[in-house]
């Protein structure tokens, strides 16, 4: 099983700052990593697929990037509603593993 | 709009039994694989199980198997989850998820989940 690394786990921002969240994975998923935003009490929503595709309805402050095992999830100016705990995922080896999450945080 | 509906969650003592079941809308539920991914309090999410299209392909993660059955009625757009034999380590927020219909097993939607918890 992939195991998915995310670091940090948490991340203090100040709004309209850029923040940069990273994800490993233990051995390469090419390009098969997808990112959700969760949110307490929401259901989760996709934000990324493809390592760098945005999801229908996904603003361009989301931007993902990187390949193989090393993968960055970066908002270009965090807004009020992006502050949220985001998961990556691998979907390249069966079954589908997560990240352990990181907090995004007002600073 | 797709919507997935989770409910069924409660309070069960070790060694019993929930049923959880998610209404879907929205969208043509034959098209696509459904999932169930939980997150016990304060860890990260875990897939759980999934079922075919046409419900007769079904997967379940190591650990479960035996224990968790999945289903899906198609005529009332409704999945399930029975769950059997529960643990304390059971306890979580189990999410509904359809996988895309894309190339890739990611989740396009999720539910906003129902909460299972097993204790004493």
């Amino acid at each position: 099983e992939i195991v998915m690394t995310q670091s940090p786990a948490t991340l203090s921002v100040s709004p309209g700052e850029r923040a940069t969240l990273s994800c490993r994975a233990s051995q390469s998923v090419s390009s098969n990593l997808a990112w959700y935003q969760q949110k307490p009490g929401q259901a989760p929503r996709l934000l990324i697929y493809g390592a760098s595709t945005r999801a229908t309805g996904i603003p361009a402050r989301f931007s993902g990037s990187g390949s193989g095992t090393e993968f960055t999830l970066t908002i270009s100016s965090l807004q009020s509603e992006d502050f949220a705990i985001y998961s990556c995922q691998q979907y390249n080896n069966w079954p589908g593993t997560f990240g352990q999450g990181t907090k995004v945080e007002t600073k | 709009e797709v919507q997935l509906v989770e409910s069924g969650g409660g309070l069960v003592q070790p060694g019993g039994s929930l049923r959880l079941s998610c209404a879907a809308s929205g969208f043509t539920f034959t098209d696509n694989w459904m999932h169930w991914v939980r997150q016990a309090p304060g860890k990260g999410l875990v897939w759980v199980s999934r079922v075919s299209s046409d419900g007769t392909g079904t997967d379940y993660a190591d650990s479960l198997r035996g224990r968790f059955t999945i289903s899906r009625d198609n005529a009332k757009n409704m999945l399930f989850l029975q769950m059997n034999s529960l643990r304390a380590e059971d306890t979580a927020v189990y999410y509904c998820v359809r996988e895309t219909t894309r190339s890739g097993n990611y989740f396009d939607y999720w539910g906003q989940g129902t909460l299972a918890t097993v204790s004493s």
